[in-house]
């Protein structure tokens, strides 16, 4: 099976530190997302990656940037944490003509 | 993208069937079908896919007709663990640029004993 692990399950971050979460998926997959999910608003694209070094934004990447520098392994940074980036932070993987995506556990931020 | 619309909530009992229906009025020629369900706590979880007419795998069947306008995904006998958010899903998975799915609002589905 796919396994698509982030590296966190909760963090607690302060207001305007920098904050890395991390997502390393062990399948060979091209595609790699991030997407965010509140009550009432569902899953939310932040931003995803199709091969190494490229990236292109979803549908809520401001306040976000990403890294990916090798396949398997694909970074959300937040480069100044506000309360309003207080969510539960999804990472996700698949094939370039894949029938459907592998997501992670999930990593819960809180920013205070 | 389609848009995709699906009930809200949705309760049933142990051991009855369950068929959540999802509407999507502007699907494309190339475009294909997928549910996934969604515990709390945890990344949505891949249940089916589907082009055209029926299909069926260990989990669950997913019913398209054949103007592909909406799209019915049945749990047959459902367990007090089927108790999760289920989101259909309509999108082309053979572009090769990022096949990037949009996550609606889902259904909540209740399972009482």
């Amino acid at each position: 099976d796919v396994k698509v692990t982030q590296s966190s399950r909760y963090l607690v971050k302060r207001t305007g530190e920098k904050v890395f979460l991390e997502c390393v998926q062990d399948m060979d997959h091209e595609n790699m997302f991030w997407y965010r999910q509140d009550p009432g608003l569902g899953l939310r694209l932040i931003y995803f990656s199709y091969d190494v070094k490229m990236k292109e934004k979803g549908d809520i990447p401001e306040g976000y940037s990403v890294s990916r520098e090798k396949k398997e392994r694909f970074s959300l940074i937040l480069e100044s944490a506000s309360t309003n980036q207080t969510s539960m932070y999804l990472c996700a993987s698949s094939l370039v003509h894949g029938r459907g995506y592998t997501f992670g556990s999930g990593t819960r931020l809180t920013v205070v | 993208l389609a848009k995709t619309t699906q009930p809200i909530s949705m309760d049933s009992y142990e051991g009855q069937e369950v068929n959540i229906t999802c509407s999507h009025n502007n699907i494309a020629t190339n475009d294909y079908i997928t549910w996934y369900q969604q515990f709390p706590s945890q990344g949505p979880r891949f249940i089916i896919q589907g082009y055209k007419t029926k299909v069926t795998n260990e989990v669950a069947s997913l019913f398209i007709p054949a103007d592909r306008k909406s799209s019915t995904l049945s749990l047959p006998r459902v367990s007090l663990s089927d108790t999760a958010v289920y989101y259909c899903l309509v999108g082309d998975y053979l572009r090769a640029a990022g096949n990037k799915l949009t996550f609606g609002g889902g259904t909540r589905v209740l399972v009482k004993p």
